[in-house]
């Protein structure tokens, strides 16, 4: 089974648009890290955030906001006004603290075009 | 400070050729990983390294592969023979611990292209 499933595997806006990028987990650890990165087509994956199962609280980095919700194992990220350098594949990951090891499970990755 | 550096960018071979990739972590880190990422099968973990010792390699996928990290900054990824089925993008990764949670820092990658 995915641990972690990205649903939407391509989404288009227009640029300004406000888009989400859903990402559902499947744990059984108490303790647990979720984690959203970005590639662009230059082709690197950059680290855009990191949070841990026991900080539910909602998260703003400029045109970036993420919704954890613990209930429904969900972990979106929201771009507001977006741009066309949001252009890019975006991944969520989940590493368990029950394997003591830093594992990331990746999801399949969603693609975003943002159209001028 | 420079981030994770990989070497080459980009490699094309012939089938059958011995390819090296070159990965130098962010100097502290302790740990380093190697992931392949593919269309049919996305990121996938091959092996990890901590304070330069393989800790798991169960991702590798046979005997052609082999990695190796002879001191704290430098780390290889070595495919022989290769196999049309080897191209991918190959990434290297470094993390401060190894602990669940640590947030793992990436390189450009290594596009190889095996004909």
């Amino acid at each position: 089974a995915q641990k972690v499933t990205q649903a939407q595997t391509e989404i288009s806006v227009v640029e300004k648009e406000d888009v989400t990028l859903d990402c559902v987990y499947e744990t059984r650890d108490t303790t647990y890290y979720l984690f959203w990165y970005k590639q662009p087509p230059s082709g690197e994956l950059v680290f855009l955030i990191r949070r841990n199962s026991f900080d539910e609280q909602n998260e703003i980095s400029g045109r970036y906001s993420w919704n954890f919700q613990k209930s429904t194992s969900s972990f979106n990220f929201t771009i507001t006004a977006s741009q066309v350098v949001d252009s890019a594949v975006y991944f969520c990951a989940l590493s368990e603290a029950g394997t003591g090891a830093n594992n990331l499970f990746f999801g399949t990755g969603t693609r975003l075009t943002v159209i001028p | 400070d420079a981030g994770v550096i990989q070497s080459p960018r980009h490699e094309v071979t012939e089938m059958g050729q011995e390819v090296t990739l070159r990965c130098k972590p962010i100097s502290g880190h302790d740990y380093l990983f190697w992931y392949r990422q593919t269309m049919m099968r996305g990121l996938e973990l091959l092996i990890y390294f901590n304070n330069n010792v393989p800790i798991d390699d169960s991702g590798m996928p046979e005997d052609r592969f082999s990695a190796k990290m002879p001191n704290a900054s430098f780390s290889t990824l070595k495919i022989q023979p290769s196999e049309p089925r080897d191209s991918a993008v190959y990434f290297c990764a470094s993390s401060l611990r190894g602990s669940s949670g640590e947030t793992q820092y990436f390189g450009p990658g290594t596009r190889l292209l095996v004909l």
